[in-house]
C-alpha cells in the first residue's frame, strides 16, 4: 500500500533563505507527483506536476525534483518571502488514486 | 474564468440533519472528487466520479452520498449517519481519472452545532 510522508511537519525560517521541503513515498510505481500549496482556510493551489519520466520541474522560484528509485521528491524554494508562508502538500498519483502526505507548514519570518 | 466553485464557504449542521455541499466546475473535466481534510492528516477520498451518472466510493464513503447528473456538478450530501462530520471538505476535478493534474476548489468548512 502506497504511503506518503512529509517531514518536517512544520518549518520556520528567516526571509531570504533557500529551503527544501521533503516528500517520501513507499512504492516507486507512480505515474506522477504533484505539489500543492494551501493557505489557511483555503483550497489547494497546484504548484508543480512531475511526471514519472521526469527528474525535475521548475516554476519561478520553485523547483521540484523526483527520484523514483529512492522514493523521494523535494520542493526547493529560492529566496523565500513572507508570502510563501503556507502549508505545502505533496500527492502521488498511484493506481488512479491520489495518495497524500499530511503536509509541511512553512512560516517565513520577516 | 475557468475553475471550481464550492459553496457555501461555511456551513453549520445541527445533529440529525442532512446537508448538501455544492461543487461546480467549468473546466470541462470528466473526473470529479470529494475529499475530507482533518487537522494533521492527509486528504482522504470520500467519493469520485469518472463520468456523468457514474460515481464510486472512496476510502471513507460511509455517511456521505453524491450524485453526478451533469458534467459540471458533483454535490456531496453529508447525512445524519456521518457521526463526525466536522471537517474541511474539498472538491477537485481532473481531465480524466488517468493520473492527470488535479485542480481544487476553495473548500467548505462544515461544523456541527
Amino acid at each position: 500500500k502506497q504511503e506518503v510522508t512529509q517531514i518536517p511537519a512544520a518549518l520556520s525560517v528567516p526571509e531570504g533563505e533557500n529551503l527544501v521541503l521533503n516528500c517520501s513515498f513507499t512504492d516507486s510505481a507512480i505515474y506522477n507527483l504533484q505539489w500543492f500549496r494551501q493557505d489557511p482556510g483555503k483550497g489547494l493551489t497546484s504548484l508543480l506536476l512531475i511526471q514519472s519520466s521526469q527528474r525535475e520541474q521548475t516554476s519561478g522560484r520553485l523547483n521540484a525534483s523526483l527520484d523514483k528509485s529512492s522514493g523521494r521528491s523535494t520542493l526547493y524554494i529560492a529566496a523565500s518571502q513572507p508570502g510563501d508562508s503556507a502549508t505545502y502538500l505533496c500527492a502521488v498519483h498511484s493506481n488512479y488514486q491520489l495518495i497524500w502526505g499530511a503536509g509541511t507548514k512553512l512560516i517565513i519570518k520577516p | 474564468d475557468g475553475g471550481i466553485t464550492q459553496s457555501p464557504k461555511y456551513l453549520f449542521r445541527k445533529e440529525g440533519q442532512n446537508v448538501t455541499l455544492s461543487c461546480e466546475q467549468n473546466l470541462n473535466h470528466d473526473a470529479m472528487y470529494w475529499y475530507r481534510q482533518d487537522p494533521g492528516q492527509g486528504l482522504r477520498l470520500i467519493y469520485y466520479s469518472q463520468i456523468v451518472n457514474d460515481f464510486q466510493k472512496g476510502d471513507i464513503a460511509e455517511g456521505y452520498s453524491v450524485s453526478r447528473e451533469k458534467k459540471e456538478s458533483f454535490p456531496l450530501t453529508v447525512t445524519s449517519a456521518q457521526k463526525n462530520p466536522t471537517a474541511f471538505y474539498l472538491c477537485a476535478s481532473s481531465i480524466d481519472r488517468g493520473n492527470t493534474e488535479a485542480f481544487f476548489g476553495q473548500g467548505t468548512r462544515l461544523t456541527v452545532v
